[in-house]
């Protein structure tokens, strides 16, 4: 099976900060990499496909890179609503998804 | 509009069998390369995914819960179910149904979300 990690686990910015969020897989994934946002008691919201395809109607300060094992979400001017918990997602038709075990990104 | 509602028991016993119902409206599970899948999240814990189907009846499961989990489609009522067996106060969680579109090249993640559904174990 394919792990996911990531780091921090928790992260204290300010808004206007440049934020960067890490995820590793455990063996190569190739681009199949997507980033999610969620607020407490609200469903994921899909920011970031294949690794760094923006998702229709998500603000261009988010942006995703990285492929093989090694990816990066960056929050280029973090604004009051970004303040929530950031999840990386493995997913391929044949293997099915793994998440990553979350960032939250808090006001410092 | 594509959206998404789960619905099923709020409250189940240890050692019952959990059956969740997905509806959604927006697509078909007729069309190629869609799918519906499952992901729980306990309270204040990280995302979980359960299990996937296909518009062509394939099935993915998450190999930890494979033996628990069974997941299927019924395209005339626009409806994906998911049922777990043995449920454990360690599966109390808020479930969740999702959409994956059919993506050219490859695969694709889950895009539109429901609200989700708590369920709670406890005797």
């Amino acid at each position: 099976d394919i792990q996911m990690t990531q780091s921090p686990s928790t992260l204290s910015a300010s808004v206007g900060d440049r934020v960067t969020i890490t995820c590793r897989a455990s063996q190569s994934i190739s681009m199949w990499l997507a980033w999610y946002q969620q607020k407490p008691g609200r469903a994921p919201k899909l920011l970031i496909y294949k690794a760094s395809s923006l998702e229709s109607g998500v603000p261009s300060r988010f942006s995703g890179s990285g492929s093989g094992t090694e990816f990066t979400l960056t929050i280029t001017s973090l604004q009051p609503d970004d303040f929530a918990t950031y999840y990386c997602q493995y997913y391929n038709y044949n293997w099915g998804v793994t998440f990553g075990p979350g960032t939250r990104v808090d006001i410092k | 509009q594509i959206t998404l509602m789960e619905s099923g028991p709020t409250l189940v016993k240890p050692t019952q069998t959990l059956t969740l119902t997905c509806t959604f409206s927006g697509f078909s599970l007729n069309a190629r390369g869609v799918g519906v899948g499952w992901v729980r999240q306990p309270p204040g814990k990280a995302l979980e995914w359960l299990a996937l189907i296909y518009w062509n009846d394939e099935k993915r499961y998450s190999p930890s819960l494979e033996s628990r989990l069974t997941i299927t489609k019924d395209t005339s009522r626009n409806q994906v179910v998911l049922t777990v067996t043995n449920m454990d106060p360690v599966d109390t969680a808020t479930y969740y149904c999702a959409h994956e579109p059919f993506c050219i090249g490859g695969s694709c993640p889950l895009d539109f979300w429901g609200q989700g559904i708590l369920v709670t174990v406890s005797s």
